[in-house]
């Protein structure tokens, strides 16, 4: 089985400060773990995906996300966050073994809000 | 490329209505999925297609019906309609069968029933 949990419904944060959107995942196996941002009347959009190698893995928009296999979790980062950032993020993941589902599963959604 | 398309951006039905929501991919994916998406639920997946001809389903199938006649479109229909049913509804796809594909979402749907 494999699940995701985003722990915060809701993160602020002022304009130019770093922000950290949290997420913590479960597999029977190693992951595959992704993040997706959904702005106001859209479909998602992919931010960043961790497959393998480095734990540090950096995607669109100057946002990044630290994969930490000991405290199985996939962070989402950014060194100063911008009005436009505001949107609904996503973690997904999906088991790597062969017999896991490949059929990603949603986290529950984290809305950030990034005030002037 | 257009991505994946959906048809119609809004929907209201009465209940006990059916209807069909249309959902196409022009960028020959294999894998097509449908997922409605309600406040602190996140996204819930109805069901899913890994080819044409293939179907099966997710976490929330009851209620919805759907069919995958060739690679390009896979309609998602509501056999008759319940409240319960109000959501947004969003289609994806992605190219293969590899875990670490992407997924491409469309504009969604937003349904509400009556």
């Amino acid at each position: 089985a494999q699940s995701v949990a985003q722990p915060e419904d809701q993160v602020n944060v002022a304009e130019g400060n770093p922000l950290t959107v949290k997420c913590t995942y479960s597999v029977s196996g190693n992951p595959y773990l992704f993040w997706y941002v959904q702005y106001p009347n859209r479909g998602l959009q992919f931010l960043l995906k961790y497959i393998t190698g480095d734990n540090l893995v950096k995607g669109s928009y100057g946002f990044e996300a630290e994969f930490n296999k000991s405290q199985t979790s996939f962070h989402l980062k950014k060194p100063s966050a911008l009005v436009s950032d505001s949107a609904l993020y996503f973690c997904a993941v999906r088991d790597r073994r062969s017999g896991g589902s490949y059929i990603p599963t949603f986290g529950r959604g984290t809305s950030l809000i990034v005030h002037p | 490329n257009a991505g994946v398309t959906q048809t119609p951006k809004f929907q209201v039905l009465k209940t006990g209505q059916s209807m069909t929501l249309q959902c196409a991919q022009d960028m020959n994916h294999e894998y097509m999925s449908w997922y409605r998406q309600d406040p602190g639920m996140g996204l819930r997946l109805i069901h899913y297609s890994v080819g044409a001809g293939i179907t099966d389903q997710g976490e929330v199938p009851n209620g919805y019906n759907v069919s995958r006649s060739t690679t390009e479109d896979f309609p998602l229909r509501l056999l008759s309609a319940a409240p319960s049913q109000t959501s947004v509804y969003f289609c994806a796809s992605s190219s293969s069968g590899r875990r670490t594909d992407t997924q491409y979402f469309g504009p969604g749907t937003r349904l509400t029933v009556l």
